[in-house]
């Protein structure tokens, strides 16, 4: 069973409306991966986190996404503006150390927007 | 930039049969190849991480060998059974803090 849990499990909303999921990673792993998986299963990644510092993330992610680890508290990314291309399910991954390790996903947030 | 291509969406088999799922990257890097499993609404998870170079590496029946000289990682499993029916996902890392993903190879198995 994953140890990286991904809250909600579903979630609708409408054009416009934000979106907010969060993540919490396996224990005492300080790296966190955000990807979106469209319908063909592609994977894009989004944004990464080294405890709290942003290490990369992509044009979209910076102009639409609001996303934080902060300590002691879920990880979470949030569209601001949600778009029906958004619809998409949303892996949160965790690595221990850097990328050569392994990544432990969660289950996904599938989001809708109607 | 950093790519890995997976050339089969789909493969179908019958069950006993045996399979090889296709992946080749591009890095300027040298770099750990992994093959993720993604059974239907589960979260996706390792099935295989690569060794040194022309070294086999495996797990539960699968196995690859990442041969550098040809930037391949090709998965295979020589008697494939009905609980392998799943997505496979090649993925690379070329060092620091970045994976790139394949497009996934969706394998149906059959009885």
């Amino acid at each position: 069973n994953s140890k990286v849990i991904q809250t909600p499990r579903y979630l609708v909303k409408g054009q416009g409306q934000k979106a907010k999921m969060r993540c919490i990673p396996e224990k005492g792993h300080p790296v966190v991966f955000w990807y979106q998986q469209n319908k063909n299963n592609e994977f894009k990644f989004l944004i990464n986190f080294q405890n709290q510092e942003v290490l990369q993330q992509i044009d979209m992610t910076e102009k639409r996404f609001s996303a934080e680890c902060p300590s002691n508290s879920p990880c979470s990314l949030e569209i601001q503006s949600s778009e029906a291309g958004d619809s998409a399910l949303y892996l949160c991954a965790s690595s221990l150390r850097q990328a050569d390790e392994r990544l432990f996903f969660g289950h996904g947030t599938k989001l809708s927007v109607l | 930039g950093d790519s890995v291509t997976q050339t089969e969406g789909l493969v179908t088999l019958t069950k006993g049969l045996p399979v090889m799922l296709n992946c080749t990257y591009q890095t300027t890097y040298s770099p750990f190849l992994f093959w993720y499993v993604q059974h239907l609404n589960e979260a996706p998870k390792l099935l295989l991480k690569s060794s040194t170079d022309n070294k086999r590496t495996e797990h539960q029946g699968f196995y690859a060998t990442l041969h550098k000289s040809s930037s391949s990682f090709h998965l295979q499993k020589s008697s494939v059974q009905l609980s392998d029916s799943a997505l496979y996902f090649c993925a690379l890392s070329p060092g620091g803090y970045k994976v790139v993903f394949g497009s996934g190879t969706r394998l149906l198995v059959s009885p």
